[in-house]
């Protein structure tokens, strides 16, 4: 079964600065990867998805991801963060062929003006 | 958006008293998801529907059932709710397997 880490729990980091959280995944043949974001008191809103093409993947509000097969990962990165990116930022991977999409334990990101 | 809305948004219950929980969709997708959320484990997949009467296990189904009766509809049910069962639940809906799935807005419950 798939199963994804995020190894940071939270990210605390000062705005206008860079920031870079981190996902890997399990080794899979094909995988479909994903970012979520959780603003406070909502649901998950998707972020970005890597399907197949270009390992680089842009998403909304400036954020980017790689995907890495080697290393497996699908770390999400921003140049230069607001305070309005405090949330909270879920990974998830879906296996080809498969229905159930999972999900990192999230990392919360906390801009510091 | 996709129209997500999930009812209860809040209930409080106790120790072994049976619950329902209702997700409600406008938007005519096929996949419906229920997952809940506490700290540290981040979203499990609880159960899921691919159909009108379609429905699949997830990783911690232990405890819950869920109907499809209506494309729109997606039911949760916790028989005899425990303790282990406080979390926030989210409906999730999504047309196709490697789409967006759109979330609801939750429903906090607790059982005392």
């Amino acid at each position: 079964a798939q199963s994804v880490t995020q190894l940071d729990s939270q990210v605390p980091v000062f705005e206008e600065a860079p920031v870079e959280l981190r996902c890997n995944y399990s080794s899979s043949v094909s995988v479909y990867l994903f970012w979520y974001v959780q603003y406070p008191n909502q649901g998950l809103q998707l972020l970005l998805k890597y399907l197949s093409g270009s390992t680089l993947v842009k998403g909304i509000n400036g954020f980017e991801a790689e995907f890495n097969k080697s290393q497996t990962s699908f770390h999400l990165r921003k140049p230069s963060v607001h305070i309005s990116d405090t949330a909270e930022y879920f990974c998830a991977a879906l296996d080809f062929g498969n229905e159930k999409l999972t999900f990192g334990t999230g990392t919360r990101l906390t801009i510091i003006p | 958006d996709a129209g997500i809305t999930q009812s209860p948004r809040h209930k409080v219950t106790e120790t072994g008293t049976p619950v329902t929980l209702r997700c409600h969709q406008t938007e005519n997708h096929r996949y419906m998801y229920w997952y809940r959320q506490d700290p540290g484990h981040g979203l499990r997949l609880i159960h899921y529907s691919y159909g009108v009467k379609d429905t699949d296990k997830g990783e911690v189904s232990d405890g819950y059932s869920v109907s499809r009766s209506k494309t729109e509809d997606f039911l949760l049910t916790l028989e005899s709710a425990t303790s282990s069962q406080t979390s926030v639940y989210f409906c999730a809906t999504g047309q196709d397997i490697t789409g967006e799935l759109f979330f609801g807005e939750g429903s906090r419950l607790t059982v005392l």
